[in-house]
């Protein structure tokens, strides 16, 4: 299964919105139903962390400004109000097949 | 507190071996299946190997299949990443990740070198 991420460079300014798209080359769904697609944020230095897992659900902790949507292929992440600490990369990733894959990362900064 | 500390990596020739380990704490670590990620300098993650909770089944990305070997222990908590005949490519932090991605550990570098 291959990840396409886009933009892989996202300049934003401070309190406006960001969005980032995923496509994968196959559907997503898995045969429970559940659609397992992860979105992860990067921070300089730092582990990854997920924010949103299963297209839209968001983790413990996340901001309600993070927000996942999509389904079978097709997949968005969306910050509301970019804030300073948002800067880093983001991944989607699929886990619906056995071996995880990663999108290419996009790098999300402030102008 | 849910974790994962990671210790092993540093720095092996080519062709050398280097064993990975990752002691989970805060949740049952025989329920959770767990994977190992790597990240190459300033590249994106590559997923690299799998395991189940019970340590019966595992899978490998295909830039590591018969040179690395993951494992469990789970009267120990503890996840390993056998890694042989270990390339330049194979340079990367490498992290440990509870099967849906919600834990990761704090990564551990390693550098194949001569």
């Amino acid at each position: 299964v291959v990840m396409t991420q886009s933009p892989l460079s996202l300049p934003v300014t401070l309190g406006q919105p960001a969005s980032i798209s995923c496509r994968s080359s196959q559907s997503l769904v898995h045969s429970t139903g559940n659609t397992f697609l992860n979105w992860f944020q990067q921070r300089p230095g730092q582990s990854p962390r997920r924010l949103i897992y299963e297209v839209s659900k968001r983790d413990s902790g996340v901001p309600d400004r993070f927000s996942g949507s999509g389904s079978g292929t097709d997949f968005t992440l969306k910050i509301s109000r970019v804030e300073a600490e948002d800067v880093g990369f983001y991944y989607c990733m699929q886990g619906t097949h056995w071996t995880w894959t990663f999108g290419q990362g996009t790098q999300v900064e402030i102008k | 507190e849910v974790q994962l500390l990671q210790s092993g990596g540093g720095l092996v020739q080519p062709g050398g071996s280097l064993r990975l380990s990752c002691a989970a704490s805060g949740f049952t670590f025989r329920n959770s299946d767990m994977s190992w990620v790597r990240q190459a300098p300033g590249k994106g993650l590559e997923w690299v190997s799998f395991v189940n909770g019970g340590g019966s089944n595992t899978f490998y990305a295909d830039s590591v299949k018969g040179r690395f070997t993951v494992s469990r222990d789970n009267s120990k908590n503890t996840l390993y990443l056998q890694m042989d005949s270990l390339r330049a490519d194979d340079s990367a932090v490498y992290y440990c990740a509870t099967g849906r991605g919600d834990v990761w550990g704090q990564g551990t570098t390693v550098t194949v070198s001569s």
